[in-house]
């Protein structure tokens, strides 16, 4: 079990551009979240899948971002057109079941910090 | 809606101290709560959770919390406290029903340790 792995750690980003984060899960998990913690903020959920669909979308997910994963196993979170207020550390967990279960316990990854100049 | 709310966002206490986090949830029904601990440069790591039955609950690194229907509360609590234990701690909630699978946080409290 070597945990759930996000890439990069950190990017930097001019306004206006694309940019893609990768989150790999742990290997038997089917459900993946990501979610996004602004300074001084718990994290606030986004998004999440089980096995490839996605289940459930915040409305904080605006239309300049997607998910996908396209398999069940790896996601990628992508923001179009980025904005000085999409700085932040987008975190990803992954899950054997629902939070409503004994095995809802959500781990976490490192997370992926945008910086959006 | 579920909400969490942590009314000290930032608690400084003595090594060897106790220590008392504060969490307040609103939910219709019982929810499933979790504290969470997060260090500079790391991840999210669960240290408790409660869902039912025993209102007090153990966690990692000797952390334990009390679940308080009455109170609406979820306070997590150290005996003792280490230098090691300086980070931000997190508290969340989430649906007891379905499939539903979203965690709400509160804004979180930032404990400084001093020696």
């Amino acid at each position: 079990d070597t945990g759930v792995s996000q890439d990069p750690r950190h990017k930097i980003t001019k306004r206006g551009q694309n940019v893609t984060f990768r989150c790999d899960p742990i290997s038997e998990h089917n459900r993946l979240y990501w979610y996004r913690q602004t300074l001084g903020q718990g994290p606030e959920f986004l998004t999440y899948f089980q096995n490839e669909a996605q289940l459930e979308k915040s409305r904080l997910l605006s239309d300049r971002f997607s998910a996908e994963r396209p398999k069940g196993s790896f996601s990628t979170l992508e923001i179009q057109r980025t904005e000085q207020g999409d700085s932040a550390m987008y975190l990803c967990a992954s899950s054997l079941g629902p939070v409503a279960s004994a095995q809802g316990t959500q781990y976490f990854g490192p997370g992926t910090r945008l910086l959006v100049l | 809606a579920q909400s969490v709310t942590q009314p000290d966002i930032h608690i400084t206490v003595s090594e060897g101290a106790s220590l008392e986090l504060r969490c307040n949830y609103s939910y219709g029904a019982t929810p499933y709560l979790f504290w969470y601990v997060q260090s500079p440069g790391q991840g999210l790591q669960l240290l408790l959770k409660y869902f039912s039955g025993d209102t007090l609950v153990q966690g990692i690194k000797g952390f334990e919390a009390e679940f308080k229907r009455s109170q609406s509360s979820f306070n997590l609590r150290k005996p003792s406290v280490h230098w090691s234990d300086a980070a931000e701690y997190f508290c969340a909630v989430g649906p007891n029903t379905g499939t539903a699978s979203k965690l709400t946080f509160g804004t979180g409290t930032r404990l400084q340790v001093t020696l």
